[in-house]
């Protein structure tokens, strides 16, 4: 079964809008974290935001909002005002379990393509 | 400044012929790992090492080996490559403890095995 589902394969935004990416999970550990990366047309992996399992609000960085509704499963990354620097990939990504005592591991979605119109 | 490195960033090479990728990181991280990236299939996890002298297969390593005989340094040694390892590359390190723990990312090299 897969770990971590996005939807989405590829959205069209128009510029300054609010854009958001599905992500849903899949685990029974009752610890883990919720990584949001972007990856522009030049390959590397940029590091978005984060979300840890037990934190208790939604976590925010900049122009970025992760939605964590740990009930349904799913954390859904908020692009507020989208910029056509925006235009990349972006993966959802998941850590379970305690980083000492096993393979610490990040599971990834197949990602969604963003492309900001102007 | 923070960061992983790796070498090259593209290479094309022939089928059968040993080749090394390089990655070092300068962060003093206990976690690297090796990933590949195809399209649709997100990132998998190839090779990980825990520490130093300290290593373990992921989900794919058929084809791959890794060594870690220091701290900052990950090569990934492909053997006998074949086409089908035609791939991006990419390797990650991290801290090895609880929390917002990123990986940082080298950035990426992009093989093709003909």
């Amino acid at each position: 079964a897969q770990k971590i589902t996005q939807t989405q394969p590829g959205m069209f935004v128009q510029e300054k809008e609010a854009v958001t990416l599905d992500c849903t999970y899949d685990t029974s550990d009752p610890s883990y974290g919720l990584f949001w990366y972007k990856q522009p047309s030049s390959g590397e992996m940029i590091f978005l935001i984060y979300q840890g399992s037990y934190d208790q609000q939604n976590a925010t960085e900049g122009r970025y909002s992760l939605n964590f509704q740990k009930a349904r499963k799913s954390a859904n990354l908020v692009i507020s005002a989208s910029q056509l620097g925006d235009s990349a990939m972006y993966f959802c990504a998941m850590r379970e379990g305690r980083p000492m005592d096993s393979n610490y591991q990040l599971i990834w979605g197949a990602g969604t393509k963003l492309i900001i119109k102007p | 400044e923070a960061q992983v490195t790796q070498n090259p960033r593209y290479l094309i090479t022939v089928t059968g012929k040993k080749l090394t990728v390089t990655c070092s990181q300068n962060m003093n991280h206990e976690y690297m790992s090796w990933y590949r990236q195809d399209p649709g299939l997100g990132l998998r996890q190839i090779y990980y090492s825990m520490n130093v002298e300290v290593t373990d297969k992921g989900d794919v390593p058929e084809g791959y080996k890794v060594s870690r005989k220091e701290k900052r340094n990950f090569p990934l040694i492909l053997e006998s490559p074949s086409p089908n390892q035609t791939s991006l590359y990419f390797c990650a390190s991290s801290l090895q403890r609880r929390g917002i723990s990123e990986a940082f990312f080298g950035q990426g090299t992009r093989l093709t095995v003909v």
